[in-house]
């Protein structure tokens, strides 16, 4: 099956510096690639997606890369602020199917 | 909006019982899936199925079935349960196919504690 790799797991910046979160996989067939926040206590909830026909997304301060031939894409969240604190996933999907990477827990510093 | 809920928030069973967890979604979807999630690991699919009374195994079955008797309804069954089956679990569904997004709503979660 498709095996999805995070990192770094921990990731703590100053508020208005940017973050970067990696991922890669395995699986060459993956066509979907979304990115999730989890807050302490609550529901992960979609941030930012991308296709594999797409190479960069952007939405407001989060854009997202993807590179298919080696296989790899990043997270990238600019002028970070507090309320970014949270676990991010990263996630490869063949029908549906979604793979998720181990998460990164992103620590903002006021 | 998708509304994707769960039974319980918090469950507290003792070893060897059988537990059952379940997910109901709103929006007539037919794709439904059940991930666990544990820390340091992320989320890991248990099952999904893509249609009433079809169901398909994920990355760690093990220890578990499922129950689509309805559309709307998906329930996990741990049979007998075990301390290491402790976890968060989810309950997801996406839109259907052709929908503007392959992202999986997800339901608030059951903390399962197994004594």
């Amino acid at each position: 099956g498709e095996n999805v790799e995070q990192h770094p797991s921990t990731l703590s910046v100053q508020e208005g510096d940017s973050a970067v979160i990696k991922c890669t996989y395995s699986d060459s067939a993956s066509n979907y690639f979304p990115w999730y926040k989890q807050e302490l206590g609550k529901r992960p909830q979609l941030i930012i997606d991308i296709r594999s026909n797409v190479g960069e997304k952007k939405d407001q301060r989060i854009a997202v890369t993807l590179n298919k031939t080696a296989k790899h894409f990043s997270l990238h969240i600019t002028e970070t602020q507090p309320e970014d604190s949270a676990v991010y996933f990263c996630a490869a999907s063949i029908d549906y199917k979604l793979s998720f990477g181990a998460g990164t827990t992103v620590t903002v510093r006021a | 909006d998708v509304k994707v809920t769960q039974s319980s928030r918090y469950l507290v069973k003792r070893t060897g019982e059988k537990v059952f967890l379940e997910c109901v979604q709103d929006m007539d979807h037919e794709n439904m899936f059940w991930y666990r999630q544990d820390p340091g690991l992320g989320l890991r699919l248990i099952y999904f199925s893509y249609d009433v009374k079809m169901k398909e195994k994920g990355d760690i079955p093990e220890g578990y079935s499922v129950s689509r008797e309805k559309k709307e309804r998906f329930s996990l069954i741990l049979e007998s349960a075990s301390t290491n089956q402790t976890s968060m679990y989810l309950c997801a569904s996406p839109p259907p196919a052709g929908g503007y997004t392959d992202t999986q709503y997800f339901g608030p979660g059951t903390r399962l504690t197994v004594l």
